[in-house]
């Protein structure tokens, strides 16, 4: 199915430990986005890539890193993860000019960091 | 500091009636305006938008409203199904990226 897919679903990191989250979709769409969910914050945006080869720091970007070398892919790295980053991570894309119909979002990816 | 917001962590309604679930924001920047719809350990997906020109959107059993004036959203469920119990989070863009809330549980008793 058409889709946006993350990969892993779920990991468990030490601290200082690092580690890339990836993002695939195959819909063409030219913007993705990476938020994190955490109780009663709701979902806060990461980075975000408006087409291959750019990506631009959204709301909470301290302590990650973003690449988008190649359009269907947006990869999200933690380059030394702490307890603050356990959370759930979301992916989503969307085309362009397609603001109204909403992103098309990842099923999750799952941190803990201990 | 928070521009999307969603001051009722929960809501609770019988089935067959309406749900009313509200949203606040700060930004007149914002153009357009989505409420998604998030099951457990699935991603949210999206349910319905509106754009800023215009001040309501019906699509079945759910209607956004927008008032600029107040910076308030709302989403209105006619009538209220088990299925639709679930988290609903309010999110507004302004160019390329969009802000959410922070939830409002839904629960839609038999």
């Amino acid at each position: 199915n058409a889709g946006v897919t993350q990969t892993p679903k779920f990991r468990v990191l030490k601290t200082g430990q690092s580690m890339t989250l990836l993002c695939a979709q195959d819909m063409n769409h030219e913007y993705m986005y990476w938020y994190r969910q955490d109780p009663g914050m709701g979902l806060r945006l990461i980075h975000y890539s408006v087409g291959e080869g750019t990506t631009a720091k959204g709301e909470v970007p301290d302590g990650y890193n973003v690449s988008r070398l190649k359009k269907q892919n947006f990869l999200l790295g933690l380059e030394s993860a702490a307890p603050s980053q356990t959370s759930v991570y979301f992916c989503a894309s969307r085309g362009q000019g397609e603001k109204l119909n909403g992103y098309t979002f990842g099923s999750g990816t799952r941190l803990t960091v201990v | 500091d928070q521009q999307v917001k969603q001051n009722s962590p929960s809501l609770s309604v019988q089935e067959g009636r309406i749900s009313i679930l509200n949203c606040d924001y700060t930004n007149s920047m914002f153009d357009y305006f989505l409420w998604y719809k998030k099951y457990p350990a699935e991603g949210p997906t999206f349910l319905i938008s509106i754009s800023s020109i215009k001040d309501k959107n019906e699509d079945g059993r759910f209607t956004v409203f927008l008032n600029k004036s107040a910076k308030h959203l709302s989403l209105h469920i006619v009538p209220s199904q088990p299925g639709d119990s679930a988290v609903y989070f309010c999110a507004a863009s302004a160019h390329n990226d969009m802000r959410f809330g922070a939830g409002t549980r839904l629960t839609v008793k038999p």
